[in-house]
This record gives C-alpha cells, structure tokens and sequence, in this order.
C-alpha cells in the first residue's frame, strides 16, 4: 500500500529559484494538505483542498501556491525561493474529519 | 485564537519508568483531538482520536485521556522503542484544518 507519497524527498536550491513538490494519494481521499514543519514550531498548514479543483490558504501561505488538478494530486509551488522557506515539508490527505495520512516528508534547503 | 500547547517540550524517562504528556487547547468548537507519533525523518503516525470531555481510548502503553481544556498521553512501563515524539492536534467545527502543537520528544533509556 503506498498511501502518501512525496516526491522530491530532498532539494536544495537556490535563492530565488522555483520548484514543484508532487504529492499524490491512492486512498480516494477529498482532503489534502501541506504541512511545513520547523524546530520547535510543529506542523504549520501551507495550504489545503478539499476536493479536486479547490484550494484554500491554511496557516502561513505566502510565498507558495498550489494546485489540485487531479483528486489523487496536490502540488505546492515556490516561484521565488527565499532561505526561510527553508523546512520539511509534509502532504497529508483524509476523509472530512477523520485522521491525517501523511507522507514522508521532503526537505527543502533554500541558500 | 485558538491555540494548543504540549508540555513538557522533552521528557527523558528511564525504561518501565510511568509518565504523562500534556495537551492543553484552547478552541472554539472541538470537532475532536488527536494525537500522533512521529519517527525522526519519518511523517507522523495516527494513534487516537478523542471527542468528547470523559472519553478515554488505549492501546499498548498508551493512554489518552480528554477534558474540556487538555487531553493527556500516559505512558505506562515505557520502553526504548517508545521514544519518538508526540503531537496533539484539534480538529475544530466550521474548519477543515487541523491544528497542531509543537510536540513532545520522548527519550525512553534502557
């Protein structure tokens, strides 16, 4: 069962590049989230859908945008990196209400 | 603002030493509380959810417990795979978040 999975698992770029995480679930999930998660300050949520086609600012969304073309895929976006983008980052799908399925994480470093 | 907060940030116990973790919340509306753990290097994990004040659920050396301000993770005779950390989050009505704390790291020494 692959669940969530993420992909890249590791990045590095470079202030002011761009690059894409993929997220994508085979549990027929409507909820998906991004979660970025820093020392000492948990999961923060990016942003989040609800179901394909929809997307809603979460907790700390600038700087990144996303989208769900596909129910099983949410993509986050970062046009223009910047160093305090610097995080791992978490993609998480669930039924309404029901507990999260999170993937393994991908750990972004912004020089 | 709603708000959640775990304490202690980290715990240290020795193996078979009993403990609990605290998750205090602040919110309007609980949907329902959640804890999780989490491996280093690895996504959280689901292990319980809670829904109403009173309401207790077990499994293995774990406990959660739930009142109308916190919930409490008790730990009984730990052992080494035990260390990990543990997250509360709240699921609130009207949202579709769910809101976490800032966890709790577990260090269980044989």
């Amino acid at each position: 069962n692959a669940g969530v999975t993420q992909t890249p698992k590791f990045r590095v770029l470079k202030t002011g590049q761009s690059m894409t995480l993929l997220c994508a679930q085979d549990m027929n999930h409507e909820y998906m989230y991004w979660y970025r998660q820093d020392p000492g300050m948990g999961l923060r949520l990016i942003h989040y859908s609800v179901g394909e086609g929809t997307t809603a600012k979460g907790e700390v969304p600038d700087g990144y945008n996303v989208s769900r073309l596909k129910k099983q895929n949410f993509l986050l976006g970062l046009e223009s990196a910047a160093p305090s983008q610097t995080s791992v980052y978490f993609c998480a799908s669930n039924l309404a209400a029901g507990e999260l399925f999170f993937g393994e994480g991908s750990r972004l470093t912004v020089l | 603002e709603d708000q959640v907060t775990q304490s202690p940030e980290a715990l240290r116990l020795q193996e078979g030493e009993s403990s609990s973790l605290n998750c205090s919340y602040t919110v309007s509306g609980l949907r329902g509380l959640f804890w999780y753990r989490q491996d280093p290097g690895k996504g959280p994990e689901f292990l319980f959810t809670l829904y109403s004040a009173g309401e207790e659920k077990e499994k293995e050396r774990l406990k959660a417990t739930l009142t109308k301000k916190e919930s409490f993770l008790h730990i009984t005779a730990p052992k080494p795979e035990d260390s990990a950390t543990y997250l509360c989050a709240v699921y609130r009505y009207n949202n579709n978040d769910m809101r976490f704390g800032a966890g709790t790291r577990l260090t269980v020494k044989p």
